[in-house]
């Protein structure tokens, strides 16, 4: 089965400056894609950033950054520059033929 | 811009009674999905429609929960009768046919049974 696992259920992380956000996850598939998802307290959930496997260049998004390393099943986030805005739950999640989640990292944001 | 919609957005209701949901995808989008969300876990797939065809349910508690999409637009999860281990976020996502990999979500219904 496949599973995905957030090893951090929380991190803290002053304004400003650089947080990374790990996640491991395990398939036997080749071909599938991954996803980082931020849900803010009492809002609906976003996409921030999603990579394609077969893609070995790590995806960026404006301050948002993956680093895929597919032999090792590793899909961390690193997030530059933190606003206060950044303040959420985030979820690393994998899809085969269905989305599956990991279970979540807060992240809090200090001024 | 397009968002799903999801109603009511908090329920509250006691234990063995009947719950149901509502969600409107958007327009255009063939491919519903339902997901639950315990608190302090990340969401799994409840089920899943292609119209109206039910895709995948196998993660659906099918004694007590039921989902449609009748006419293969908004879809209605139902709950009867509603037990404690049911609190939790309902979400609800869509996405064009044939793109799992870019699902928009609801805001979700939060569900507190007593």
């Amino acid at each position: 089965a496949q599973t995905v696992t957030q090893s951090q259920p929380e991190m803290s992380v002053q304004e400003a400056e650089t947080v990374t956000l790990s996640c491991t996850y395990d398939t036997s598939e080749s071909d599938y894609y991954l996803f980082w998802y931020k849900q803010p307290p009492s809002r609906q959930m976003i996409l921030v950033i999603r990579q394609e496997a077969y893609k070995q260049q790590n995806a960026t998004e404006n301050r948002f950054s993956v680093n895929f390393q597919k032999a090792a099943k590793s899909f961390s986030l690193k997030i530059s520059d933190s606003q206060l805005g950044d303040a959420a739950m985030y979820f690393c999640a994998w899809i085969g033929n269905k989305l599956v989640f990991g279970a979540g990292t807060i992240l809090r944001v200090k001024s | 811009e397009a968002e799903v919609a999801q109603s009511p957005r908090y329920k509250i209701t006691e234990k063995s009674q009947a719950v149901a949901f509502w969600c409107d995808p958007i327009s255009g989008h063939a491919t519903l999905y339902w997901y639950r969300q315990i608190l302090g876990q990340g969401p799994e797939l409840l089920v899943q429609f292609q119209d109206e065809s039910v895709v995948d349910d196998s993660q659906l508690p099918k004694d007590r929960f039921s989902a449609e999409r009748l006419k293969g637009v908004d879809s209605t999860l139902k709950i009867q009768p509603a037990e404690l281990g049911d609190s939790a976020m309902y979400l609800c996502a869509s996405s064009l046919s044939g793109t799992p990999y870019e699902q928009y979500f609801g805001p979700g219904t939060r569900l507190t049974v007593t």
